[in-house]
């Protein structure tokens, strides 16, 4: 079956940089998502790119897909306090069924 | 634009009883789905439907049911409460199934079985 992999946790300081990596397994996807996970929150969409990109970058976001190895990064440039959340890569089975796969979600932890 | 509505926000249960967690959406989507998240297991998919009256299975239906009676609303039942269940749930819609349309998801319903 698809699967999707992510570190757990994330420790950066205030203004640093903080990049949060993914694995997945589809290699048709189309589309690769990040949602952020605010406490007591549900998921949020926060970028997402097309397979036939290499980056993406939005403002202090940037997304980064290798196909080859079929390895997803999110970078958040000037990490602030209030980046701490969850955050989950995902992907959609395109095996007719287009459900969503996601990942285990990395809690990322800002440090003032 | 209450978005995707769910009620309640927290429950506790004890073992054997039953609930309906419930679920609305006021953006018209035909697609709505029904997660369990754990600690460190992500989001894993219990059911869902992709318009009233279908609903279909996910990776971990056992102990749940649906029903999809209207577009709006997609409620998640559960019979018999164990703790295995504890968990938090999240219900997500989308306006159509496809890799161009990700999913709005509701605050969540955190279920607590002792």
């Amino acid at each position: 079956g698809e699967d999707v992999e992510q570190s757990l946790f994330l420790s950066v300081r205030e203004g640093d940089s903080s990049v949060i990596n993914c694995t997945y397994t589809d290699s048709s996807s189309t589309y690769l998502y990040w949602y952020k996970q605010e406490p007591g929150a549900g998921l949020q969409l926060l970028t997402y790119i097309f397979s036939n990109m290499d980056m993406k970058q939005d403002q202090r976001l940037t997304v980064l897909l290798n196909k080859k190895d079929k390895h997803l990064s999110l970078r958040i440039a000037d990490t602030q306090t209030g980046d701490s959340a969850i955050y989950f890569c995902a992907e959609i089975e395109t095996s007719g069924t287009y459900k969503y796969i996601f990942g285990t979600g990395t809690r990322l932890k800002v440090l003032a | 634009n209450a978005g995707v509505t769910q009620t309640p926000k927290f429950r506790i249960l004890k073992i054997g009883q039953s609930m309906t967690l419930q679920c609305a959406q006021d953006m018209n989507h035909n697609y709505m789905y029904w997660y369990r998240q754990d600690p460190g297991m992500g989001l894993k998919l219990i059911y869902y439907s992709v318009g009233a009256g279908i609903t279909d299975k996910g990776e971990v239906p056992n102990g749940y049911n649906v029903s999809r009676s209207t577009t709006e609303d997609f409620p998640l039942r559960l019979e018999l409460a164990a703790p295995s269940q504890t968990s938090v749930y999240f219900c997500a819609s989308s306006p159509r199934q496809g890799e161009e349309s990700p999913l709005h998801f509701g605050n969540g319903t955190r279920l607590t079985v002792t």
